[in-house]
């Protein structure tokens, strides 16, 4: 069964930061995987996503990046500022392209002005 | 688009009361979806409709909940009778065909409840 982890829990940086979220899997036979923003009370809101066949995804001052064989994704968040303060979590679809999201528990990142 | 429209935003009951949460999705997406996000097991699936039939509802904790979906803007998610660890942010999303390897879901606000 597919498992999503996600280390650290909770992460605090200092405004202008570069930080690197992490993503790990158990099944590497995953066909895309996705990262999602939370803000507190309000839903989902997807960022990024990667088919397997891709090593990355840009947008804007994010990059994910993502490791099949080692089951292994970061979200690599360029220059943070306050805004970026969410809780960021990824998620794998389960055995196969329609499979359901798997979701990690996700990382609350909080940067301090 | 207004997005996925979830109501209420909160619910506080008691225990053994029915509580029903609605869901309207983004018009001419053909999928939607129920999670249950809490702190333990963070955001768990827990059924799916496409064109308004259900696809897999195995994450269904129970007979005590129950999803419809009557037509395609429209979808309840209902607990009868409610309990306390019943008491989670429950989640609706849409999204434009169901086929998770290259839709993304669009997410409601959630709803708030409170079982006491």
């Amino acid at each position: 069964k597919q498992e999503v982890t996600q280390i650290p829990a909770a992460l605090s940086v200092p405004e202008g930061e570069n930080l690197v979220l992490n993503c790990s899997f158990t099944d590497s036979a995953i066909y895309n995987l996705q990262w999602f923003r939370q803000d507190p009370g309000k839903g989902l809101t997807s960022l990024l996503l990667i088919q397997s066949s891709q090593r990355e995804q840009t947008s804007g001052r994010l990059n994910a990046s993502l490791d099949k064989s080692s089951g292994r994704s970061t979200l690599y968040i360029a220059a943070s500022q306050p805004g970026d303060s969410a809780t960021y979590l990824c998620a794998v679809p389960e055995g196969g392209s329609q499979g359901n999201l798997i979701f990690g528990k996700g990382t609350k990142l909080s940067v301090k002005p | 688009d207004a997005g996925v429209i979830q109501s209420p935003r909160h619910e506080v009951t008691e225990m053994g009361q029915e509580v029903t949460l609605r869901c309207k999705p983004i018009s001419g997406h053909n999928s939607l979806f129920w999670y249950r996000q809490t702190m333990m097991r963070g955001l768990e699936l827990l059924i799916y409709f496409n064109n308004n039939v259900p696809i897999d509802d195995s994450g269904m904790p129970e007979d005590r909940f129950s999803a419809k979906m009557p037509n395609a803007s429209f979808s309840t998610l209902k607990i009868q009778p409610s309990e306390p660890r019943d008491s989670a942010v429950y989640f609706c999303a849409s999204s434009p065909w169901g086929t998770v390897s290259t839709d993304t879901q669009y997410f409601g606000p959630g709803t708030r409840l409170t079982v006491l």
